[in-house]
């Protein structure tokens, strides 16, 4: 079993559609990254979060950390959100350089059509 | 704005040749990663780096090596390519908080 489940794998949506990825985890985090990737390009941090919620424009990430679960959300989802988002954690169980090591899930790609 | 810059964006090599893929950064940061991306796989780290000259095993190194003669350089060797190699090779740098990604390589074995 994977660290770190996301679901959906695939999400297809219509543009102004409000936008939930979820991402699950079975270890101890200290951090917890959504990640955005566009086809063909490289991957940019959305947010680090290891507790509550974080707000960036249209985009919002909450942690329950008790429950172990990561939700991103888009609000007014629009086409050029479309791309992969990447959950990765950062396990509290590391040590010296090894801290900063991210275990990512497999991601979920995002399709919003106009 | 930090910037990880990798040597290319796509390669062709021939199974058995020594590939050779480069990263540098500019923020100088400490820890900088190699990772390979696999559909249906997700990210996966090869070795990462914490220092100069200092480097760790990470999830799958075998087939590679690496080296960090320099803080801002990182490099993935692939002492002889093999076609499961094929695949989208991003390196990353890090602060103690967030990892900023390159490009990428597009790796093709064949």
């Amino acid at each position: 079993k994977n660290e770190v489940e996301q679901s959906p794998q695939n999400l297809t949506a219509q543009e102004g559609e409000f936008i939930t990825i979820n991402c699950s985890y079975s270890v101890g985090i200290s951090a917890l990254h959504w990640l955005q990737q566009h086809p063909g390009g490289g991957i940019v941090s959305l947010f680090m979060l290891s507790s509550g919620k974080k707000k960036h424009g249209r985009l919002i990430a909450t942690i329950n950390i008790q429950e172990k679960h990561s939700s991103l959300h888009i609000t007014a989802s629009h086409p050029r959100d479309s791309a992969v988002y990447i959950c990765a954690v950062r396990s509290s169980q590391h040590s010296g350089g090894s801290n900063y090591k991210l275990t990512f899930g497999k991601g979920t790609l995002l399709t919003v059509n106009p | 704005d930090v910037k990880v810059t990798q040597s290319s964006r796509y390669l062709v090599k021939r199974t058995g040749e020594k590939v050779f893929l480069e990263c540098v950064q500019d923020m100088d940061h400490e820890n900088m990663f190699w990772y390979r991306q696999d559909p249906g796989l997700g990210l996966r780290l090869i070795y990462f780096s914490y220092d100069v000259k200092m480097k760790e095993k990470g999830d799958i190194p075998e087939g590679y090596s690496v080296s960090r003669e320099k803080k801002e350089r990182f490099s993935l060797i692939l002492e002889s390519a093999s076609t499961n190699q094929t695949s989208m090779y991003l390196c990353a740098s890090s602060t103690s908080v967030i990892q900023f990604f390159g490009p990428g390589t597009r790796l093709t074995v064949l």
